[in-house]
């Protein structure tokens, strides 16, 4: 078992930039999360998938922020363009979806704007 | 809606000391909780989780939590905190019966004194 895997670990991009950020969830996992961790606001969920499917979007800021899962085994968290108040890191978890079961974290990418 | 807190947000124990890490939810129905660990540069680790039953639930590195409806608290223990314990830790509160509903406390950062 890999456990979910993100890339890259470290973005730098200069404000105005598109950044894509990738998420590779546990096999057979059916539920994928993206959260966005600062100092200021702790773990923030953005969106959540199932079966591929946006459940949950509520937490995306703005519009610049848009997410995919195109197949089970693969999503994207795109911020077009990125500000400097977008730095952040960001965390991609997934989960079995039985009920009770935790999430799984990746080890995240960390994203710097200039 | 349901929210976490986190009281303490730095805590300092000395190696071979007892550690509690308090925890507090708000939540209407029965609560789901969980205890994560974060270690630098990494993704958040579960440690333990309640769901039901015995209120007092045994996790991973010998951390244990204990459940107290009365007090809304969820508080981690470990008789003795070995230097590898450094750490964030968070608890989380889940709604719906999954942790597809997550909500994050803002985190007590360990440190370990030798």
């Amino acid at each position: 078992d890999a456990g979910v895997i993100q890339s890259p670990r470290h973005e730098v991009t200069e404000m105005g930039q598109e950044v894509t950020l990738r998420c590779k969830p546990i096999s057979g996992h059916n539920s994928l999360f993206w959260y966005r961790q600062t100092m200021m606001r702790g773990l923030e969920l953005l969106i959540y998938f199932n079966n591929n499917v946006p459940i949950d979007d509520s937490g995306m800021p703005e519009d610049r922020f848009s997410a995919k899962m195109p197949n089970a085994s693969f999503s994207t968290l795109k911020i077009q363009p990125s500000e400097p108040r977008d730095s952040a890191v960001y965390f991609c978890a997934s989960t079995p979806g039985f009920y009770n079961s935790p999430l799984h974290f990746g080890n995240g990418t960390r994203l710097t704007v200039t | 809606a349901q929210s976490v807190t986190q009281p303490d947000i730095h805590i300092t124990v000395s190696e071979g000391a007892s550690l509690e890490l308090r925890c507090n939810y708000s939540y209407g129905a029965t609560p789901y909780l969980f205890w994560y660990v974060q270690s630098p540069g990494q993704g958040l680790q579960l440690l333990l989780k309640y769901f039901s039953g015995d209120t007092l639930v045994q996790g991973i590195k010998g951390f244990e939590a204990e459940f107290k409806r009365s007090q809304s608290s969820f508080n981690l223990r470990k008789p003795s905190v070995h230097w590898s314990d450094a750490a964030e830790y968070f608890c989380a509160v889940g709604a719906g019966g999954s942790a597809r509903q997550l909500t994050f406390g803002s985190g007590t950062q360990l440190t370990v004194l030798p």
